[in-house]
C-alpha cells in the first residue's frame, strides 16, 4: 500500500466549478500534511499547510481527519490558472523527518 | 521568501558520463538538503537526505556509489550521477530547509541520458 494514496484524474470541469481533491496516508506517525502544486516539468510549490481545524486560503479550504487518516482540498470557483497537479504531501518523522508525496491528482480547468 | 538555485536546469549527455547537479540556498542556511527524483507521471520520491557536514542517508533503494551527494557547507550541495545511462534519465529536484523551517524547492534539474 502506498504512504500516500491520491485519485490521478485527470478532473476536468469548467470555469467557476467547485472541485474536491481527497488523499488518504497510511502512517499513523504523520506529522504535518501539506498539499502542493505542481506545473508541468516545474518543481513543487507549497499551496498550503492542512490543519485538524480546517483551513482556508482564499478559494482554497483544506482538512484534516486524523482519525480516518484523510485528507482534502476543495476549491471554488475554478480558473485557468488552476489547472495543475495537486500534490497531497504528508511529513513523516522516521528518526528525522521526510516529506513523501503522493502521485498528484490532475486539474484541467476549461472555458 | 527563501530561494532555492538548482543548477543546471537541463542536461542532455551521452551514456557512461558523469553530471553533476547543484543546489544552492540563496538567501538562508541549509541545515539539511534533500534530494528528489521524479519520473514521468509519478510521485517525487526521495532518494536521499543529507546534512551540512555529514554523510548523507540514502533511502532504501538507492545507491549511494551511483549517487553521490556532498553537502560541505549551509548553502551548497551537489549531487553527482556516476556513470549516467538511460534508465537515470529523470527529473531530480532538491530541497532545503534551516532547521524545523518548511522545505523550499529548487527548480529542478530535467536529465537525459542518451
Amino acid at each position: 500500500r502506498k504512504e500516500v494514496e491520491q485519485d490521478p484524474g485527470p478532473f476536468n470541469v469548467p470555469e467557476g466549478a467547485t472541485v474536491a481533491f481527497n488523499c488518504t496516508y497510511s502512517n499513523s506517525a504523520s506529522q504535518s500534511f501539506f498539499w502542493y502544486r505542481q506545473d508541468c516539468r516545474k518543481e513543487p510549490k507549497l499551496l498550503m499547510s492542512v490543519y485538524s481545524s480546517g483551513n482556508e486560503d482564499g478559494r482554497f479550504t483544506a482538512q484534516l481527519n486524523r482519525a480516518s487518516q484523510y485528507i482534502s482540498l476543495l476549491i471554488r470557483d475554478s480558473k485557468l490558472s488552476d489547472s495543475a497537479t495537486y500534490l497531497c504531501v504528508v511529513n513523516v518523522n522516521t528518526g528525522f523527518q521526510k516529506l513523501v508525496f503522493g502521485t498528484g491528482t490532475r486539474l484541467l480547468v476549461s472555458p | 521568501g527563501a530561494v532555492v538555485s538548482q543548477h543546471p536546469s537541463r542536461v542532455i549527455c551521452k551514456s557512461g558520463t558523469s553530471v553533476k547537479i547543484e543546489c544552492r540556498s540563496l538567501d538562508f542556511q541549509a541545515t539539511t538538503m534533500f534530494w528528489y527524483r521524479q519520473f514521468p507521471k509519478k510521485s517525487l520520491m526521495l532518494m536521499a537526505t543529507s546534512n551540512e557536514g555529514s554523510k548523507a542517508t540514502y533511502e532504501q533503494g538507492v545507491e549511494k556509489d551511483k549517487f553521490l551527494i556532498n553537502h560541505a557547507s549551509l548553502t551548497l550541495s551537489t549531487l553527482t550521477v556516476t556513470s549516467a545511462h538511460p534508465e537515470d534519465s529523470s527529473f531530480y529536484i532538491c530541497s532545503a530547509r534551516d532547521g524545523g523551517q518548511p522545505q523550499h524547492f529548487g527548480d529542478g534539474t530535467r536529465l537525459s541520458i542518451l
